[in-house]
């Protein structure tokens, strides 16, 4: 069965630190994969997505990276964190026309 | 590019009711999803439904496509059916983008 790991669960960072944040999938090949982050309240904005190694569409101009390396890891970066990067971030894969979400990291900058 | 809203924005019952969550969107799809997030924010797809009718158990959900709006039927709410509800939709290619949710708490 297809499963998506996300680490780690929480974090908490000072502002101007870097960021890297990991989903893996297993079971599957060649997902789409999404990164989605989740404020204080309840939407959830779509930051980046990937239909294959190498390939990121981006959603939001900010400070944040989304990487490809290989086909089922999504990787979400930062050089240098700012206040509003807190929330909570959620990576997802579609199979089919179903998203599926991992557990979540949430993200404090301090 | 594509709106969607939901509704209402916060519902709280007592268990046992009923309640019926809504989901309006500004352009046709071809795909429509409903998700409930628990209050410790896992994210749980209770149904893949573009068009007609699903149920599933207490829930049941209907989208009528040519009027660009969904609802999702909650029967004899359980405290465990508290948390918040989304739908979500295709906006152009492989994007797919959220409602703001309808958060719903269920009193024992």
């Amino acid at each position: 069965s297809q499963t998506i790991h996300q680490w780690p669960a929480t974090l908490v960072q000072p502002v101007g630190s870097p960021l890297s944040l990991e989903c893996t999938v297993e079971g599957t090949s060649n997902p789409n994969l999404y990164w989605y982050r989740q404020a204080a309240g309840r939407g959830l904005q779509l930051l980046f997505y990937s239909v294959g190694i190498g390939q990121i569409s981006s959603e939001v101009p900010q400070n944040l990276s989304a990487s490809r390396p290989q086909d089922r890891q999504f990787i979400l970066s930062s050089k240098k964190l700012l206040l509003s990067d807190s929330g909570f971030y959620l990576c997802a894969w579609l199979q089919g026309k179903t998203q599926y979400f991992g557990p979540g990291t949430r993200l404090l900058v301090l | 590019g594509i709106q969607v809203e939901q509704s209402p924005p916060d519902l709280i019952l007592q268990e046992g009711a009923n309640s019926t969550l809504r989901c309006n969107f500004s352009d046709s799809v071809n795909n429509l999803q409903w998700f409930h997030q628990n209050p410790w924010g896992q994210l749980i797809n209770l149904f893949y439904i573009p068009s007609g009718t699903k149920q599933n158990g207490r829930l049941s959900a209907t989208t009528v496509a040519t009027e660009r709006y969904s609802l999702l039927y909650i029967s004899s709410s359980q405290t465990t059916d508290s948390g918040v509800y989304f739908c979500a939709v295709p906006a152009g290619g492989d994007k797919i983008i959220f409602g703001k949710g309808t958060r719903l708490h269920i009193l024992p």
